[in-house]
């Protein structure tokens, strides 16, 4: 089983923020099986990208991804109010399908 | 616009068997594989299991020996069952479909299933 590590558990900053968050393999996986999510509270997780780094229907450019192999990052270049949420990594390069622990990025 | 509805028993008493439906609306059922996926309050997600239209089901092996999915194509239709529950399956239960083998592009609404004596 591949397991997605997730750092930092939780980020604190403020709207205008630069937020890197990073995902990390215990094995390698192919780009083309890694994706992001974004969960608010109360809410249904909204992919946010795949393929490490295409973004999905509607997402904004403030977020983008990229890595490859074993290191994969989630960046969002300038926080907004509404970007205050946890976000999970996950792969389905080899079964079973997993994901990271999370990432809440809370606002200081 | 694909839709994914969702339903089933939100209480349950220890050893009972979870049942979960999931009906899409809005898109071919075949193509794609329907997945379900479990978390806990306050805690990460993790997958159960998936199906496509043939029957030709994946599951977590830490669930399989408890886990049972089935489909209904005449319906557009999907289902979970895990045996024996117990306090550690309390969850939210999602229901999803998996896009190009790779990711989750429509969720259902979620159902809290809670397991209690």
């Amino acid at each position: 089983e591949i397991v997605l590590t997730q750092s930092p558990g939780t980020l604190s900053s403020s709207p205008g923020e630069r937020a890197t968050l990073s995902c990390r393999a215990s094995q390698s996986v192919s780009s083309t099986y890694l994706a992001w999510y974004q969960q608010k509270p109360g809410q249904t997780p909204r992919l946010l990208i795949y393929g490490a780094s295409n973004r999905a229907t509607g997402i904004p450019d403030r977020f983008s991804g990229s890595g490859s192999g074993t290191d994969f990052t989630l960046t969002i270049s300038r926080l907004e109010p509404e970007d205050f949420a946890v976000y999970y990594c996950q792969q389905y390069g080899s079964s079973p399908l997993t994901f990271g622990g999370g990432t809440k990025v809370e606002i200081k | 616009q694909v839709q994914l509805q969702q339903w089933g028993a939100g209480l349950l008493k220890p050893s009972e068997t979870l049942s979960l439906t999931c009906a899409v609306y809005g898109e071919s059922f075949s193509g794609y594989y329907w997945n379900w996926i479990r978390q806990p309050p306050g805690r990460g997600l993790e997958w159960v299991g998936e199906i496509n239209h043939s029957g030709s089901t994946n599951y977590n092996p830490s669930l399989k020996s408890r886990v049972t999915l089935s489909v209904d194509t005449s319906k557009n239709q999907f289902s979970l069952k895990l045996t024996s529950v117990t306090a550690a399956d309390t969850a939210v239960y999602y229901c999803a479909r998996l896009v190009g083998a790779a990711n989750f592009d429509y969720w259902g609404q979620g159902t809290l299933v809670t397991v209690s004596s």
